[in-house]
């Protein structure tokens, strides 16, 4: 199976402030069609999952611009640039490379 | 719009067995590999298993295989996930998600399943 591994584990961030969480896998997630099988998720309190990003760049419908995903291979990274405070939540990452799919732990961020 | 709906969870003893079901709509539900994802409580996510559009393939997690059995009926837009022999640690929310075919999964809103005597 892949492991993914993010951090940090907390991010205390301020609002209008830049934020970053970084998730690694222990195999590439680069397939032979050119696109990085990695995707981001939040969780808010109390919703279920939602989509940020996936192919490891395109942002879904509807997200914020100030939301971006970067990187390639085992290492991958996702930006906000100016946090606003409904971005309070667990994001998580998670390979779609394969069968079992696997997240990583999650990075709560809250505001500080 | 695509709209996910579970049902089913409950509370139920150890070693006993329950069914849970999702029904979709706001899609073309039969051109959709589907997933079920649970997460215990205030832990993460983990991935269950998955059924492709046509049900011809199946995989499942090691910690439910040979106990969850995932499958779906399109007439009725419902997927399903028999659980049996549960135990304390299927205690979770369950959700189904659609595979948006490299795009991401979208997700329901979760059922909660408790093992417990």
């Amino acid at each position: 199976d892949i492991v993914m591994t993010q951090s940090p584990l907390s991010l205390p961030v301020t609002p209008g402030e830049p934020a970053s969480i970084s998730c690694r896998s222990s195999r590439s997630l680069l397939h032979s069609d050119g696109y990085n099988y990695l995707d981001w998720y939040v969780q808010k309190s109390g919703q279920s999952p939602q989509l940020l990003i996936y192919l490891g760049s395109s942002r879904a419908s509807g997200v914020p611009d100030r939301f971006s995903g970067s990187g390639s291979g085992t290492h991958f990274t996702l930006k906000i640039s100016r946090v606003e405070a409904e971005d309070v939540g667990v994001y998580y990452c998670m390979q779609a490379l394969q069968t079992p799919l696997t997240f990583g732990g999650g990075t709560k961020v809250e505001i500080k | 719009q695509v709209k996910l709906v579970e049902s089913g969870g409950g509370v139920v003893q150890p070693g006993k067995s329950l069914r849970l079901s999702c029904t979709a709509s706001g899609f073309a539900f039969y051109s959709y590999g589907m997933h079920w994802v649970r997460q215990a409580p205030g832990k993460g996510l983990e991935w269950v298993a998955v059924i492709s559009f046509d049900a011809s393939n199946k995989y499942y997690a090691d910690s439910v295989k040979g106990r969850f059995t995932i499958s779906r009926d399109d007439s009725k837009n419902t997927l399903f996930l028999q659980m049996n022999s549960l135990r304390a640690e299927d205690t979770a929310i369950y959700y189904c998600a659609k595979d948006n075919s490299a795009r991401g999964l979208g997700w329901g809103q979760g059922t909660l399943v408790t093992v417990s005597s």
